[in-house]
């Protein structure tokens, strides 16, 4: 089991451009969870998915940004024209259909975003 | 809302003193607790929960309700504990959804 992937590991856009960030969850995970960490900060609670649903999205800024989970394939964060202040670190997590609030969360290493 | 807050950005302590890393939490319900550790290049990882009550790599944390800590102690620190320690809570959010609140974090160096 390969654990969370995600790619790109680094990502250098250009202010307005659109950023693509993918996550594949372990295998077996049917839940997809992300976050972002701004420089000098915590991780902060973006969205939360499942197959096909997005179940929490109030971590999400309001616009610009949107957050999948097809049915197949990875989960994808994407954020359009983005901004210098998105830059930051975006981390995915993935863990087993909902066994209450002990379940852990398996971390990916995450991509670091960079507008420039 | 729930928060978490890790007071010290960097902690620094010699090879075989004790270390603690200071945790607290306000959250109006029962909170599930956890330590996560990021070595240098490698991903975000739980060392432990609370509610496991286990000893990890020589980590324990006690839940202390009253005081709402959650502090992360060790005994005899090792220059391998050099990484960047983050506390977070756990909780339910608005449809069923379990997200983690994180601490901004504290880096460790154990110096030798």
């Amino acid at each position: 089991n390969a654990g969370v992937m995600q790619n790109p590991r680094h990502l250098v856009r250009r202010r307005g451009q659109e950023a693509r960030l993918r996550c594949s969850p372990m295998k077996g995970h049917s839940h997809v969870y992300w976050y972002r960490q701004l420089p000098e900060e915590g991780l902060k609670f973006m969205v939360y998915l499942q197959k096909e649903n997005i179940i929490d999205e109030s971590g999400m800024p309001k616009e610009r940004f949107s957050a999948e989970f097809p049915k197949e394939g990875p989960s994808i964060l994407r954020i359009q024209q983005v901004v210098r202040g998105d830059s930051a670190a975006y981390f995915c997590a993935s863990s087993p259909a909902f066994g209450g609030l002990n379940t852990e969360a398996f971390f990916g290493q995450g991509t670091r975003l960079t507008v420039v | 809302a729930q928060r978490v807050t890790q007071p010290e950005k960097l902690l620094s302590v010699f090879k075989g003193a004790p270390v603690e890393l200071k945790c607290n939490y306000s959250y109006s319900g029962s909170p599930e607790l956890f330590w996560y550790v990021q070595y240098s290049r490698q991903r975000l990882q739980l060392l432990l929960r609370h509610i496991s009550r286990e000893s990890i790599k020589g980590f324990t944390a006690d839940l202390n309700k009253g005081e709402t800590s959650f502090h992360l102690k060790k005994p005899f620190a090792q220059e391998e504990d050099s990484a960047m320690y983050y506390c977070a809570l756990s909780t339910i959010s608005s449809g069923s959804a379990r997200q983690l609140t994180f601490g901004s974090g504290t880096q460790l160096t154990v110096l030798p």
